[in-house]
């Protein structure tokens, strides 16, 4: 059973402050990760997209991958309050193309002002 | 561009009916999913379709199923509601070559009563 497993939280942090938001996956043939974030009440959105070891960085979010630990990270730079919300680690694997994601139950994210 | 389109928003049920539910992708995509998201489970995978195929199916009892349309639009059907089918059924749609990650829609939110 392929399993991606996140803290549940709840992760506070201060405005302006650093948030970073961890997420383990057990199949090590996965290829392609991805970071949703979901507000109370609405669908997930699509925040990151990370296919190789390293980092990605997009405006205040960077997106690191390391293959060897299993290990997705989502750094969010300079939290702001509405970046709360619950943010949600996706992993897709070597199924041949198709586009199934296994989800982590997500870290409930909260920036105080 | 338009997006996901689930329809109807909520429906409320009662128990040993049978419900249908319908998602329009975004144009241009071949691969529609959908999910079961509820408090205590997180999201959980129900099935996927490419090009009118059945590409991939996750565990669920044969109570929920689904087909795909030639304009690639969706529907998913649950026959003989139980009260634990209560949840928001999520549809997802990507180009379908793999790795692109989903649009979700806003989502069917289903009362069992």
């Amino acid at each position: 059973q392929k399993e991606v497993e996140q803290n549940s939280g709840p992760l506070s942090v201060p405005e302006g402050a650093i948030a970073s938001l961890n997420c383990t996956y057990s199949d090590r043939g996965s290829q392609s990760f991805f970071w949703y974030r979901q507000y109370s009440g609405k669908s997930p959105e699509l925040i990151m997209s990370i296919y190789s070891n390293g980092d990605k960085e997009d405006g205040r979010f960077t997106a690191q991958l390391n293959k060897a630990s299993q290990y997705v990270s989502l750094l969010i730079r300079d939290s702001q309050p509405s970046d709360s919300a619950t943010y949600l680690c996706a992993v897709n694997g070597p199924q041949g193309g198709s586009e199934k994601l296994v989800f982590g139950k997500g870290t409930k994210l909260t920036v105080n002002p | 561009k338009a997006g996901v389109t689930q329809t109807p928003r909520y429906l409320i049920k009662t128990r040993g009916q049978q419900v249908t539910l319908s998602c329009s992708p975004i144009s241009g995509h071949r691969s529609v999913s959908w999910y079961q998201q509820t408090p205590g489970q997180g999201l959980q995978f129900l099935f996927e379709y490419f090009s009118e195929t059945q590409r991939n199916k996750g565990n669920f009892p044969g109570r929920f199923s689904g087909r795909q349309f030639s304009n690639s639009r969706s529907e998913m059907n649950v026959s003989t509601l139980e009260l634990g089918d209560s949840a928001l059924y999520l549809c997802a749609s990507s180009p379908g070559q793999g790795g692109y990650g989903y649009t979700f829609g806003s989502g069917t939110r289903l009362t069992v009563v």
